[in-house]
């Protein structure tokens, strides 16, 4: 089976400073990691995705995630934060065999201070 | 391309009224995915179809719940009779081939009083 936990319900950033959103995934087969944002009153928007290759994936929006398989880990950052980043965010998980399904996680709430 | 359609967008409802959501996926995907968010729960899969074929309604929480797809551009979600635990924004997200994103529609929002 598996599963996603997100570290940190709410994490609040200033203006201009490291984002870094915590996922770390479980899988008994190698697994298709994603992060999704959402903006308030709006679905779900893809920012990245790893499915196999190189293991530092560049998104939109300047966020990019590292697949770290020893750590069973995919964590989101940005260098530097802007307002427009206020949101929530998503990481999902499916498998390279079995259904197509996505197992998501409970979510991280961004906020921006300025 | 328009992206999922779902209608309607908002849905306000009395207790024991049938409800039914709409989904048109995005032309060529096979895949068709029925999500129900909540602030207590988050977002949890209710069903999935593959070629208009359910999968695996495991995520359907009760009989009241059914899910259609009559063809390949377009699903029904309904609940019948509505409760107000049934009160959710629920996501219809399409895809194609396995490891594929899914697009998420913009979503139902449920009141149920």
């Amino acid at each position: 089976a598996q599963s996603v936990t997100q570290l940190g319900s709410h994490v609040s950033v200033s203006e201009g400073a490291l984002v870094l959103l915590r996922c770390n995934y479980s899988s008994s087969v190698p697994p298709y990691l994603f992060w999704y944002v959402q903006y308030p009153n709006q679905g779900l928007q893809l920012l990245l995705k790893y499915t196999t290759g190189a293991t530092l994936v560049k998104g939109i929006n300047g966020f990019e995630a590292e697949f770290k398989k020893s750590e069973t880990s995919f964590h989101l950052t940005k260098p530097s934060a802007h307002m427009s980043d206020a949101a929530e965010y998503f990481c999902a998980v499916s498998t390279v065999t079995g259904a197509n399904n996505l197992f998501f996680g409970t979510g991280t709430r961004l906020t921006v201070i300025p | 391309d328009a992206g999922v359609i779902q209608s309607p967008r908002h849905e306000v409802t009395e207790m024991g009224q049938e409800v039914t959501l709409r989904c048109k996926p995005i032309s060529g995907h096979d895949y068709l995915f029925w999500y129900r968010q909540t602030m207590m729960r988050g977002l949890e899969l209710l069903i999935y179809f593959n070629n208009n074929v359910p999968i695996d309604d495991s995520g359907m929480p009760e009989d009241r719940f059914s899910a259609k797809m009559p063809n390949a551009s377009f699903s029904t979600l309904k609940i019948q009779p509505s409760e107000p635990r049934d009160s959710a924004v629920y996501f219809c997200a399409s895809s194609t081939l396995r490891g594929n994103e899914q697009f998420f529609g913009p979503g139902t929002r449920l009141t149920v009083l």
